[in-house]
């Protein structure tokens, strides 16, 4: 079975201060990782696919790292529109022609001015 | 907006109802995933539709069932509804059956009481 684990569950910065989020997971198959964004009460917002061991994307602020059995989230110089939940999901298939992505149960960050 | 419109965005019900969920996805997508995110479990994937097929099953109960209709929308029907289904419900698209990106609606907030 698919297994995603995040840390911390919680992370309050200083407005400047960077940090790293972790992402731990073991799957049968990896077919991609994907990084979302979730602010209260709203739907994940897409950040990042990351699909090999290696890899790295950037947006803004953010920076992801993929190994073979970890992710990072690297935020530099966070601000405080950076506060929301940071989800990371595994993606692998099912059966022959179907997909499913298993979630962890995020990092809450804040960002303080 | 994501373009995946989730409709109604608020649901409250009484125990032993039934509920229809609708979800229209992105232009152009043909996959619709299904996503159950309560508090104390994250995000649950439920099922998958790829142009009106079932390709993939998660851990839905049988008293939920969906489908997806000939223009794409889909629709998650919950019977008789339990306090343990109150949950946010959100819908994912993506134009393969196994996307590079995953577009999420705004969910629908169910509270069963």
């Amino acid at each position: 079975e698919d297994q995603v684990t995040q840390s911390p569950e919680a992370l309050r910065l200083q407005e400047g201060e960077s940090s790293s989020l972790n992402c731990s997971y073991t799957v049968s198959g990896l077919r991609g990782l994907f990084w979302y964004r979730q602010d209260p009460g709203k739907g994940p917002e897409f950040l990042f696919t990351l699909y090999s061991a290696g890899e790295e994307k950037e947006k803004e602020r953010l920076k992801a790292t993929l190994t073979k059995k970890e992710s990072f989230l690297h935020i530099t110089a966070p601000k405080p529109e950076d506060s929301a939940t940071y989800l990371c999901a595994v993606q692998s298939w099912v059966g022959t022609s179907g997909s499913r992505l298993t979630f962890g149960e995020g990092t809450q960050l804040t960002v303080n001015p | 907006d994501s373009g995946v419109t989730q409709t109604p965005k608020h649901l409250i019900t009484a125990t032993g109802q039934r509920v229809t969920l609708r979800c229209s996805p992105r232009s152009g997508d043909l996959s619709v995933y299904w996503y159950q995110q309560s508090l104390d479990q994250g995000l649950q994937f439920l099922i998958q539709y790829y142009n009106g097929e079932e390709r993939a099953k998660g851990n839905i109960l049988e008293r939920f069932s969906a489908q997806q209709f000939p223009d794409l929308h889909s629709e998650l029907n919950l019977s008789s509804l339990e306090l343990g289904d109150s949950a946010l419900y959100f819908c994912a698209s993506s134009v393969g059956s196994v996307g590079s990106g995953y577009t999420f609606g705004s969910g629908t907030r169910l509270t069963v009481v």
